[in-house]
This record gives structure tokens, sequence and C-alpha cells, in this order.
């Protein structure tokens, strides 16, 4: 298994550019997450989805979109990249299960500059 | 969930255990401790977590107080590549979704050749 993949591992984009950030994972997982990392800080949710066709905010999602077509994939959309967008991206999934058992996996990042 | 508090940062040595503590005062009775680490920008690790037993895997040994009020990961023979920033983190199970994990700054740990 490749676990959790990511793409692209860096982009530089102008203000008010558009992008989309891929995540796949081959585990078979149905939960799947979105973080966000500032430097110096820890992840923050952005979006999270818990199977195929649903998806649910977290605590930061404004400028933010997100679909969950298939199991496997989880893309993260922006539609007007803006300087504060500028962060380290992770996506996570985990198979769903008793609390306690449930670890998750995350993705090596995507690190996006807004300029 | 409950609120933790981790010290932000300890050297040790290299060969030595490493023992970094967490305080998770307001833990609640159906609440686990969870061990994360991240090295170098790279996507978070999951290390062990626990509920009221002390726990060991292959990575760590987690030991929980008897009132659950603090924890301390223990990595018995630390490494370079040690070297990550370490989350303790409290969850509990609430519905759909609920597996977020909330991250704060964490510990980081730097071990020393």
């Amino acid at each position: 298994n490749a676990g959790v993949t990511q793409t692209p591992k860096f982009r530089i984009l102008k203000i008010g550019q558009s992008m989309t950030l891929q995540c796949t994972q081959d585990m078979n997982h149905n939960y799947m997450y979105w973080y966000r990392q500032d430097p110096g800080m820890g992840l923050k949710l952005i979006y999270y989805s818990v199977g195929a066709g649903i998806t649910d905010k977290g605590e930061v999602p404004n400028g933010y979109n997100v679909s969950r077509s298939t199991t496997e994939d989880f893309p993260l959309r922006l539609e007007l990249a803006a300087p504060s967008q500028t962060s380290v991206y992770f996506c996570a999934s985990i198979k769903q299960g008793v609390v306690g058992t449930d670890t998750q996996y995350f993705g090596p990042g995507t690190r996006l500059t807004v300029l | 969930d409950a609120k933790t508090t981790q010290p932000t940062s300890m050297d040790c040595a290299e060969g030595r255990a490493a023992n970094l503590p967490c305080n998770h005062s307001t833990i609640s009775g159906n609440e686990y401790v969870y061990w994360y680490r991240q090295i170098h920008s790279q996507g978070p690790q999951y290390i062990i977590h626990g509920l009221k037993n002390n726990e060991t895997n292959e990575m760590a040994s987690l030991i929980i107080t008897e009132d659950r009020k603090s924890s301390t990961l223990i990595l018995p023979h630390a490494t370079l590549r040690d070297t990550a920033v370490y989350y303790c983190i409290v969850r509990t199970y609430s519905g759909a979704g609920s597996y977020q994990l909330t991250f704060g700054k964490g510990t980081k740990l730097s071990v020393i050749p």
C-alpha cells in the first residue's frame, strides 16, 4: 500500500488564482481529513468526510471547498487564493472503528505559498 | 476535548530515555490520550494511545497517572531520528466526524549526540 499520497508537493500561486490539492488513499479508509499547518503552529482541521458523497466543515473552512466522489480521493479546492492561505496542507485518513483503535494516517503534505 | 499542556521544548542525550510530560487535568472518564509526532514538516505519525492503563509498543511507553490528570511518553533509548515535535492529544467520541484530532503546539524534542 502507498498509504496517503498528496500532490503537488510544492506550489506557488498568485493572489486570486485557484488550484486543487489532490489526496488519495489506498487503504479503503472511509474517513478523510484536510488540515493546514501554519509555521510554528499545530494542525487545524479544514474539512472532513465520513464517506463518499458526505463532507462537513472543520475549524477553518473559509476559502476552501471539498468533494468526495470516491472512497479513495478527497481533493481540496482553493477558489481565490489569498496570502493568508500560505501554509502546509496535510491530508489524513482512518478506518472507522471504536474510539481508541482509530489512528490517523497522514500524507506527506503540500507546501503552498500565495504571493 | 480536554485541553493539554506540554513544555515547549526539551533536550535529551542520545541513548538515554526521553520522558515527555503532558498535563490534561480536565480529562473525563471516556477520553483517550493519544501521542503523535512530526519530524521536520512531514505528516504527523501516530505513536501510542491509552485510556487508563500504561501502554507499551515498539516505539514507546505511555504512563498515565492514576487520577488520569497527566501522562508521560517515554522513548526508552532516544536516537537522533527521534528529534521531532511531539503532540499529546486528548480525544473523546462524539458521533460522526468525531475522529478529529486537535493539535496544540506540542513539545519540540531535540536529541543531542
